[in-house]
């Protein structure tokens, strides 16, 4: 399989607990996304990288919320002393930069208790 | 005002029915254009790309751009039970990567 993959699929956590997820983009893209998903609309942007480059952040992504892509390739997107609110599917993508055109994983879905 | 808009729906019609959804958006600066169909809890995956102003066709799917109106549209000719899913219209452009979505139509194409 050579498209995005994400892990894990699923991630039960009670309050205050902290989260981590995985995202393995496709090999030769050099860009990687994360976007936040909540049931009945489309994804919302988290942030970018270019290669270990972080390049772009929304106001989302408070600072509970860390993302890392530390060699440019897997990233890391951490979620510190979670709450209810940030239930969401959390995805990402990746793309080779000609077009804008993104590639999206399956997703991690996060509940939060 | 939200960047993108897309009716929600709920949308229902028949087998072999023509599908016709479709986006507004107020940013004059989207230069790249998606159609993304997502089944129930997995990712979206990328239907049309279309840069700019225009037509674009691929087997019964044809997705239309009008910058001048800002307004985006994707058909769908001869529609299956399996196009049936929530379809996401998506832009981006101005110098940013990020992709702007719509809230998403849902589909169903009933046998």
């Amino acid at each position: 399989d050579t498209g995005v993959s994400q892990d894990p699929r699923h991630k039960i956590t009670k309050r205050g607990q902290n989260v981590t997820f995985r995202c393995d983009p496709i090999s030769e893209h050099n860009r990687l996304y994360w976007y936040r998903q909540t049931l009945g609309q489309g994804p919302e942007f988290l942030t970018y990288f270019q290669n270990e480059a972080q390049l772009e952040k929304s106001r989302l992504l408070s600072d509970r919320f860390s993302a890392e892509r530390p060699k440019g390739s897997f990233s890391t997107l951490e979620i510190q002393r979670t709450e209810q609110g940030d239930s969401a599917m959390y995805l990402c993508a990746s793309s080779d930069g000609r077009g804008d055109t993104q590639y999206f994983g399956p997703g991690t879905r996060l509940t939060v208790l | 005002q939200k960047e993108v808009e897309q009716d929600p729906g709920p949308l229902s019609v028949p087998e072999g029915a023509i599908v016709s959804l479709n986006c507004t958006y107020s940013n004059s600066a989207f230069q790249y254009f998606m159609w993304y169909r997502q089944y129930s809890r997995k990712g979206p995956e990328l239907l049309m790309y279309t840069y700019s102003s225009g037509n674009k066709e691929d087997g019964r799917f044809t997705a239309q751009v009008d910058k001048s109106s800002k307004y985006i549209s994707l058909f769908i000719r001869d529609s299956q039970p399996s196009d049936s899913a929530t379809y996401l219209c998506a832009m981006s452009g101005g110098g940013s990567e990020k992709l702007v979505f719509g809230k998403g139509t849902k589909l169903t194409v009933n046998p």
